[in-house]
């Protein structure tokens, strides 16, 4: 299957700082890609949609402000935790869809600590 | 808006049982459907995507199957082992353009040598 990288994997930083993370597909051109929140023992859940070229479309609940996304290739999209806050603290997945199968390929995650 | 649900939230067998895990969803007007694996601290496997048009997709010794009209999924794990263990989720892309998979809560497997 094709490939979607994330980089940082992992990032300890201190209160107030921002931070941010970089999602790459390897293989192929994502028009569409996705940024997912996991809190331990909980499932992963969907903050936002990015289209290339676009604003990105934010779920219920999620500040646009705090959780800067930028779609601004094809193959990358990247998502910054503004002045982040120890309850910022999560496993960040990002996805991207193949438009060629439709299938959405996922990275191996950030483990984002907030001190 | 999708709902997915995901039954029962653990599950602990002794190797070499054959066990069932299942996942319903609200809107049954789906695109497809999707099992991962996910280990403890790592990322996603995927594990069967299941076409809408499809009942069920196959691979080694997993079987997932799909009812669309009822809003349920399965998935059959034949002659566990302990290296099944894991968090097992189901997911669902619904039948609108753009939309993401929406993930259900997951099954926590343990299969006890």
């Amino acid at each position: 299957g094709a490939v979607v990288s994330q980089h940082p994997s992992r990032v300890i930083c201190k209160s107030g700082t921002s931070v941010k993370i970089e999602c790459r597909s390897l293989d192929f051109q994502a028009t569409t890609m996705f940024w997912y929140r996991q809190f331990p023992k909980q499932s992963l859940m969907l903050m936002a949609t990015s289209n290339e070229g676009s604003k990105a479309t934010y779920e219920q609940g999620v500040e646009k402000d705090k959780f800067l996304i930028n779609h601004a290739s094809l193959t990358l999209s990247t998502l910054t935790v503004t002045s982040a806050h120890p309850e910022d603290s999560s496993f960040y997945i990002c996805s991207a869809r193949d438009p060629r199968t439709n299938e959405q390929f996922f990275g191996p995650g950030t483990r984002l600590t907030v001190l | 808006k999708q709902e997915v649900t995901q039954i029962p939230a653990a599950l602990s067998v002794p190797e070499g049982e054959n066990l069932v895990l299942n996942c319903s969803f609200t809107d049954s007007a789906i695109y497809n459907l999707q099992w991962f694996r996910q280990d403890p601290g790592k990322g996603l496997t995927s594990l069967l995507l299941i076409q809408s048009s499809q009942r069920e997709q196959t691979s080694g010794r997993l079987n997932a199957s799909l009812d669309k009209s009822s809003g349920r999924s399965t998935l059959y794990i034949a002659a566990s082992q302990p290296g099944d263990s894991a968090t097992y989720l189901c997911a669902v892309r619904t039948n609108q353009a753009g939309t993401a998979l929406i993930f259900g809560k997951g099954t926590t497997l343990s299969v006890s040598s």
